[in-house]
């Protein structure tokens, strides 16, 4: 089993919204990354967090560090959201990130 | 500021063959990672450099796979002989400092098929 889980896998949505996905770890972690990838392209940091709430646009990402769980919502979803979405965390003893299998989002017009 | 460039962006080889990726980390970045994505699976870790030094390279699948970071400047990745199994998407990603936790900048990626 991954240490880290993401849920859903795949996921489409009709432009304008919201969208929740969610991320579940296992390991301590001294941070959480929100990740985003679009088709052909690089890798970009959304949020990096180590607790409670962060807002950046139509972002938020949330964190509850006793749970061990995290989610990343989109509000007013948009065709130019359609990426691959990545919860990646940095374990306490480590400094390199373990990362999720990805969620790969669709918004249609 | 320039971000992570990664060089070669594609690179198509046969079985048996040597590939040297390349990565340029933001200037003044101490840590260099190495990442890769093959085919289905989620974004492994290769290894870390601190500088010039290796810092973690537990994530290495072999001893095909030699890196190196010259002057804690750039750094290379090389696989020699290359396998199938070795295709994926190689990511670069730097952060500024040792201490405390800072964001991982990544970079393009080299996408390697091996054939």
């Amino acid at each position: 089993k991954n240490e880290v889980e993401q849920s859903p896998q795949n996921l489409t949505a009709q432009e304008g919204e919201f969208i929740t996905i969610n991320c579940s770890y296992s390991v301590g972690i001294s941070a959480l990354h929100w990740l985003q990838q679009h088709p052909g392209g690089g890798i970009v940091s959304l949020f990096m967090l180590s607790s409670g709430k962060k807002k950046h646009g139509r972002l938020i990402a949330t964190i509850n560090i006793q749970e061990k769980h995290s989610s990343l919502h989109i509000t007013a979803s948009h065709p130019r959201d359609s990426a691959v979405y990545i919860c990646a965390v940095r374990r306490r003893s480590a400094r390199q990130l373990t990362f999720g299998s990805g969620t790969q989002l669709t918004v249609l017009p | 500021e320039a971000g992570v460039t990664q060089f070669p962006s594609h690179s198509v080889i046969e079985k048996g063959q040597t590939v040297t990726l390349r990565c340029d980390p933001i200037s003044g970045h101490d840590n260099l990672y190495w990442y890769r994505r093959v085919m289905g699976k989620e974004i492994k870790f290769l290894l870390h450099f601190v500088k010039e030094s290796k810092q973690d390279e537990s994530g290495m699948p072999n001893n095909r796979f030699l890196a190196e970071r010259t002057g804690g400047t750039y750094s290379t990745l090389k696989v020699q002989p290359a396998e199938l199994e070795d295709s994926g998407v190689y990511f670069c990603a730097s952060s500024p400092r040792l201490a405390g936790v800072y964001e991982q900048y990544f970079g393009p990626g080299t996408r390697l098929t091996v054939t």
